[in-house]
């Protein structure tokens, strides 16, 4: 069965950065793109970016660009999602998902609680 | 950036009724449209793509309707595990998708 299971929540401050993972099984990893969705405490979903897992094209949200890299490892079909220069409103849960080729995403993983505080 | 406005924000039902849930696209998304159930604490569940298409696994009381800017996501009986909030997300706008802000449904 298809499975994306992320990386343990993580405590960050201000400045620093995170790095998340999911890595995916039950499926061709590179058949499928990678998406990645936040979601700020009691607020609604976000949509991050995707990338390819068959040639890692990538396309990120207007807002995030610059601060944002996803990646992937074909080896250990894994997806990682990187996130610069935190601030207090990147507190939030992060989810990766398997984007459909029709664009919709099918599975999710469980999401990772990134906390950034002082 | 289209804009994805789902409306209403809270929606009280009484288990077994029917809930109707509305989105808006800014601009036409034509048929890229799919909805998301989320309860709390847990990951989003897709429900529908193709604004009408219902996934794997999910109950035949859950439909969905539109095209262009106008959906709508009907739950004919509500169950008590359908309490949850509800999310529209366009796929049509490459390479940039949007979410509704949502819709909760709630136990009236």
């Amino acid at each position: 069965q298809v499975q994306l299971v992320q990386s343990g929540a993580e405590v960050k401050k201000p400045g620093a950065s995170v790095k998340v993972s999911c890595k995916a099984s039950g499926y061709t990893f590179t058949s499928y793109g990678i998406s990645w969705v936040r979601q700020a405490p009691g607020q609604g979903l976000e949509w991050m970016g995707w990338i390819s897992a068959y040639n890692g094209n990538t396309n990120y949200a207007q807002k995030l660009q610059g601060r944002v890299t996803m990646t992937t490892d074909t080896s250990t079909s894994t997806a990682y999602m990187e996130l610069r220069s935190l601030r207090s409103d990147d507190t939030a849960v992060y989810y990766c998902a398997r984007e459909h080729e029709g664009g919709f995403d099918d599975y999710w993983g469980q999401g990772t609680l990134v906390t950034v505080s002082s | 950036e289209i804009v994805m406005t789902q409306s209403p924000a809270t929606l009280s039902v009484s288990p077994g009724e029917r809930a109707t849930l509305s989105c808006r696209a800014s601009q036409s998304v034509s048929s890229n449209l799919a909805w998301y159930q989320q309860k709390p604490g847990q990951a989003p569940r897709l429900l529908i793509y193709g604004a009408s298409t219902r996934a794997t696994g999910i109950p035949a009381r859950f439909s969905g309707s539109g095209s262009g800017t106008e959906f709508t996501l009907t739950i004919s009986s509500l169950q008590s595990e359908d309490f949850a909030v509800y999310y529209c997300q366009q796929y049509n706008n490459w390479p940039r998708w949007t979410f509704g802000q949502g819709t909760k449904v709630e136990i009236k």
